[in-house]
């Protein structure tokens, strides 16, 4: 079965500095897509990043870059030089390519930026 | 592009009544999902159609939940018998599926209160 572990409930940051949001995954299929997405108080579900499981490079988009550690099955987010526009709940979900095309998303994790 | 757009954003109703909400998908994908997420909780997958064919259900879908996807185009989630726990924010997405890497686009979603 497909599991994604988001473990941080919560977390703050000081506007301009950068901060990790943590993934772990499980799947025993060998073909998968890590995604990360953004969902701010009004509710809509924003795309950030994706990784594949092949990919030999970690993802980056802007300030958006996943840190891949496959052999941990860790897909850890970074956003540098947060912004105040970044607080927003972050989840971590994944589909693996033999189990169709759902999305298994995480617990997710609250980021507040500070001024 | 459009967007995926979903209708009503919200609806109150009373225990034990029927609802019905609509989704129509970016015009160009060929899968649409039905997504759950309650209250500080990540979205939780109710079930999804490759055109017009239903390919997985869930099995927090119970028997007073349908959807349809006619002529592969909009798609509709009905709730019967309406109980409070069913509550919560429906999100419905859609892809195009092809490569594993296709991300969700998703809707607002429409935010369901039982009383």
């Amino acid at each position: 079965a497909q599991k994604i572990t988001q473990t941080q409930p919560g977390m703050f940051v000081q506007e301009k500095e950068a901060v990790t949001l943590d993934c772990t995954y499980d799947t025993s299929d060998p073909s998968y897509g890590l995604f990360w997405y953004k969902q701010p108080s009004s509710g809509e579900m924003i795309f950030l990043i994706y990784q594949g499981s092949y990919d030999q490079q970690n993802a980056t988009e802007g300030r958006y870059s996943l840190n891949f550690q496959k052999a941990r099955k860790s897909a850890n987010l970074v956003i540098s030089a947060s912004q105040l526009g970044d607080s927003a709940m972050y989840f971590c979900a994944m589909r693996a390519y033999n189990q169709g095309g759902k999305l298994i998303f995480g617990q997710g994790t609250e980021l507040s930026v500070k001024p | 592009d459009t967007g995926v757009s979903q209708d009503p954003r919200h609806k109150i109703t009373k225990r034990g009544q029927n609802v019905t909400f609509r989704c129509d998908p970016i015009s160009e994908h060929n899968r649409l999902y039905w997504y759950r997420q309650t209250l500080g909780q990540g979205p939780e997958f109710l079930t999804y159609f490759q055109n017009e064919a239903q390919l997985e259900k869930s099995r927090l879908l119970s028997d007073r939940f349908s959807a349809e996807r006619p002529k592969g185009s909009f798609s509709t989630l009905e709730i019967q018998r309406t109980e409070q726990g069913d509550s919560a924010m429906y999100l419905c997405a859609s892809s195009f599926w092809g490569q594993v890497n296709s991300p969700l686009h998703f809707g607002n979603g429409t935010r369901l209160t039982v009383t």
